[in-house]
This record gives structure tokens, C-alpha cells and sequence, in this order.
């Protein structure tokens, strides 16, 4: 199993560009997670699917950031207009859906907003 | 909304001492997550727990949940240790609340 892929693994942009990060759970398995990790605030939930539903997007940070799952093994986060707060590392993890299940994460992407 | 305090911040210590990182936090919890990032940023799962303790190979977590408090211990400490240990709990169903972690440094 190749584990939680994600793309690309850095991006450097512009402020005001579009930024979309991308994520293929691992087969089988149906939650899956976007966190966000920053020197200042560590790692947050930024929002995770069940079933490719929207479960829970309280920690989206503004209406600048969308995310949606139109299959089962595939998920995206998008940024638009991106901004030089969000730079950050991206994380999307995944797991079998239950209370006590682990969740895999993938390697993140490293965005940087310029 | 969860508080998860971990302490201490940063740790280091010479090869072979025995660690104890410590994750307080301060609402009831369904599970206890202890993740470990190395310095190239990889986030692996080492441990999740909802009573008591476990073990795998030289790392042991245990947690009580009276006191709302969980340890993480590695016993013969290792260079190769030397990670951010992340202690996460879990709150309802799925979600994850996060601890800032603790830089541990493993010195020969």
C-alpha cells in the first residue's frame, strides 16, 4: 500500500493566486482529514469527510478556503486568493471510519505564499 | 473546546536515559493519540489509547483517565528518537485536538 499521497509536496506562490493541494487516501479506508501545522498555532483540524461527506469544516479558516471530496480516492483544499498567513505545512490524513480507529497521515505539502 | 498542555516543551538528553513526556488535557476524551514527526516532517501514529497502557518495543504510554493525564516513556533512549512527540485527543467521534509537542533531542 502506497499510504496517504499527496500533491505536490511544495508549492511556492504569489499572494492573490489560487492554490489547490491534493490528496489520495488509502484504499479502503473512508474518513479523511485536512489538517494545517504552523510554528504558531501547531497542528489544527482544518476540516474531514466521511463517506465524502463534509463532517465537520469548523476549522476552515475563512471563506477563502474550500474542500471537497468528489470520490472516494480523491480530495482537494483549495485557496483562493491565497494570502502570506497561509503558509504552513498541509497535512491530509485518513482513516477507517469508528471512534477507536488510527489515522494515516500523508508526507504534507509546504506552501509559502509570497 | 479541549485545552492539551505538554510538557516539557523541549527535552534532551544523552543516549540511553530514560524519557518521560507528559499530556494533560482538560475534557473528557474517547481516545488518546501520541504521534511522533521527524525533522523531515512525517507524521506517524505511535500509540492510541483510551484506558490504561501500552507497550511497543522500547516506547510505553499509558494514560488515566480520572486524571485526565497520559505519559509517553521511551526506556533506553536512542539518537534515532529524536522527533517532535505530538500528543493528540480525540473528541466525539473523529476529531483531533492537538498538543504544541515536545522537541526531544537524543544526544550520543
Amino acid at each position: 500500500d502506497a499510504g496517504v499521497i499527496q500533491s505536490p509536496r511544495h508549492e511556492v506562490t504569489e499572494m492573490g493566486q489560487e492554490v489547490t493541494l491534493r490528496c489520495k487516501p488509502i484504499s479502503g479506508h473512508n474518513s479523511l482529514f485536512w489538517y494545517r501545522q504552523t510554528m504558531m498555532r501547531g497542528l489544527e483540524l482544518l476540516i474531514y469527510f466521511n463517506n465524502n461527506v463534509p463532517i465537520d469544516d469548523s476549522g476552515m479558516p475563512e471563506d477563502r478556503f474550500s474542500a471537497k471530496m468528489p470520490n472516494a480516492s480523491f480530495s482537494t483544499l483549495k485557496i483562493q486568493p491565497s494570502e502570506p498567513r497561509d503558509s504552513a505545512v498541509y497535512f491530509c490524513a485518513s482513516s477507517t471510519s469508528g471512534r477507536l480507529n488510527e489515522q494515516f497521515f500523508g508526507p504534507g505539502t509546504r506552501l509559502t505564499v509570497l | 473546546k479541549n485545552e492539551v498542555e505538554q510538557s516539557p516543551q523541549n527535552l534532551t538528553a544523552q543516549e540511553g536515559e530514560f524519557i518521560t513526556i507528559n499530556c494533560s488535557y482538560s475534557v473528557g476524551i474517547s481516545a488518546l493519540h501520541w504521534l511522533q514527526q521527524h525533522p523531515g516532517g512525517g507524521i506517524v501514529s505511535l500509540f492510541m489509547l483510551s484506558s490504561g497502557k501500552k507497550k511497543h518495543g522500547r516506547l510505553i504510554a499509558t494514560i488515566n483517565i480520572q486524571e485526565k493525564h497520559s505519559s509517553l516513556h521511551i526506556t533506553a533512549s536512542h539518537p534515532r528518537d529524536s522527533a517532535v512527540y505530538i500528543c493528540a485527543v480525540r473528541e466525539g467521534a473523529q476529531k483531533l485536538v492537538f498538543g504544541q509537542g515536545t522537541r526531544l533531542t537524543i544526544n550520543p
